[in-house]
């Protein structure tokens, strides 16, 4: 049973426009979500998070919106660059446990 | 600073043979993770130290696998008996404390089981 639950498993946008990635989760209980950034052979790096308090988190280019009612987050970039193409993963913290969700593999195109 | 650093980054081995996976945390980090990630799919926990002790050891798959951070710094994981579907990444991953819910992550070490 899937607790995070990343639908599109590749996702390409034009360099500049916007990239939105989605997640959806099932468990009310987490009480963090975080959006974490991996390259090919390179550990995953963290990217932005969100508290379930909160509906929104900024950081430059990226912002992260919740909708707990909904069960769902997502992950804007904008504007999209040659450099985002990566895997995105979207987890969810249960205590010290980070559930993860399968990935979504982001291609920006020149 | 270094960050996670894991060893090997590659290990082939046979099917029934014993494996250590080693793993170096940022230093100062009291909290460390294993998780382990199949193809296609997003990191799945195994153990979680705090210190030297394993908080939480419910990810492991079976008792093949198994743990250790004797000095609260270094963390070895041990694979008995590996088997063709323990292949796989294995990452490590430690954060300042376990109440810090950003991890830094290692590169992994690609396990394959032939």
């Amino acid at each position: 049973d899937q607790q995070v639950k990343q639908n599109s498993p590749s996702l390409s946008v034009q360099e500049g426009r916007i990239s939105i990635l989605n997640c959806d989760y099932t468990n009310s209980m987490f009480d963090y979500f975080l959006w974490y950034k991996k390259y090919p052979a390179e550990g995953p790096t963290f990217l932005i998070s969100i508290s379930s308090i909160k509906d929104k988190n900024e950081d430059g280019r990226f912002t992260v919106f919740l909708n707990k009612s909904a069960k769902h987050l997502s992950l804007h970039i904008v504007p999209s660059q040659p450099g985002d193409s990566a895997v995105y993963f979207c987890a969810a913290s249960a205590n010290y446990q980070l559930i993860w969700g399968a990935g979504t593999k982001l291609i920006i195109k020149p | 600073g270094a960050g996670v650093s894991q060893t090997p980054s590659n290990k082939v081995t046979e099917k029934g043979k014993y494996v250590e996976l080693r793993c170096d945390p940022i230093s100062g980090h009291t909290a460390l993770y294993w998780y382990r990630q199949s193809l296609g799919q997003g990191p799945e926990f195994l153990i979680y130290f705090q210190g030297t002790g394993a908080a939480d050891d419910s990810g492991l798959p079976n008792d093949r696998f198994f743990a250790v951070r004797p000095e609260g710094s270094v963390s070895t994981l041990k694979i008995q008996r590996t088997e063709r579907g323990d292949s796989a990444v294995y990452l490590c991953a430690s954060s300042p404390s376990s109440n810090t819910y950003e991890q830094y992550f290692g590169p992994g070490t690609r396990l394959t089981v032939t």
